[in-house]
């Protein structure tokens, strides 16, 4: 059974571009969160979408975005860059509400913002 | 609101002896909790989870955790460690908004180094 896959694996971005990161569930997964993790404030919650719908949203600016499509891949989007949005971002799949059963994550998406 | 605590961003311990790694979480409401590990250039990996069926919860590779509702704690231990072992470790807690929701929110992380 294939992992969560996210493409690319690395990217380097620059001020004020946009960005956009995808996420292939695990086969029959619907539900899909985004984290950000940095050294600094270490892995936080962006959002979760669960059937084409943002479920959930974490405490980032509306510079985040992301969508869910009906085969349940995932794409998360970042506008206007800064360097602080420099992090590797983890998408993770689950059968159901990814806060209650086990959530099976990515290798992650470096991003680096020059 | 829930918090996670994880006492001591590092721990290092000889090859064969007990690790201990320590979370402390804060819910109003009951939780679920999870240990998580990740290696190096990977994503997370569950290693447990605690779900109210049991409060000594085991895991894979050796590892086990306890739920303390008086302490607030669910520790996570593995009485001899390998070198394979070494990795970051992740505590998450999960509880129920008011909309009903469950949104993890994690500790930072403790690296656990193993010496030979």
């Amino acid at each position: 059974k294939a992992g969560v896959t996210q493409t690319p694996r690395y990217l380097i971005k620059t001020r004020g571009q946009q960005v956009t990161l995808s996420c292939s569930p695990i086969s029959g997964h619907r539900s899909v969160s985004w984290y950000q993790q940095t050294p600094g404030q270490g892995l936080q919650f962006l959002f979760e979408y669960f059937s084409e719908t943002q479920r959930n949203k974490g405490n980032f600016p509306g510079r985040f975005s992301g969508r869910q499509f009906s085969n349940s891949r995932s794409e998360m989007n970042v506008s206007t860059l800064e360097l602080g949005d420099s992090a590797l971002y983890l998408c993770a799949s689950s059968l159901e509400e990814g806060g209650i059963t086990e959530a099976f994550f990515g290798q992650g998406t470096r991003l680096t913002v020059v | 609101a829930q918090s996670v605590t994880q006492l001591g961003s590092h721990v290092s311990v000889s090859e064969g002896a007990l690790v201990l790694l320590r979370c402390n979480y804060s819910s109003s409401v009951p939780p679920y909790l999870f240990w998580y590990v990740q290696y190096p250039n990977q994503g997370l990996q569950l290693l447990l989870k605690y779900t109210s069926a049991a409060t000594l919860v085991k895991g894979i590779n050796g590892f086990e955790a306890e739920f303390k509702k008086s302490e607030t704690s669910f520790h996570l231990t593995k009485p001899s460690a390998h070198m394979s072992d070494a990795a970051e470790y992740f505590c998450a807690v999960s509880a129920a908004t008011s909309g009903g929701s469950y949104i993890p929110t994690f500790g930072r992380g403790t690296s656990l180094i193993v010496h030979p």
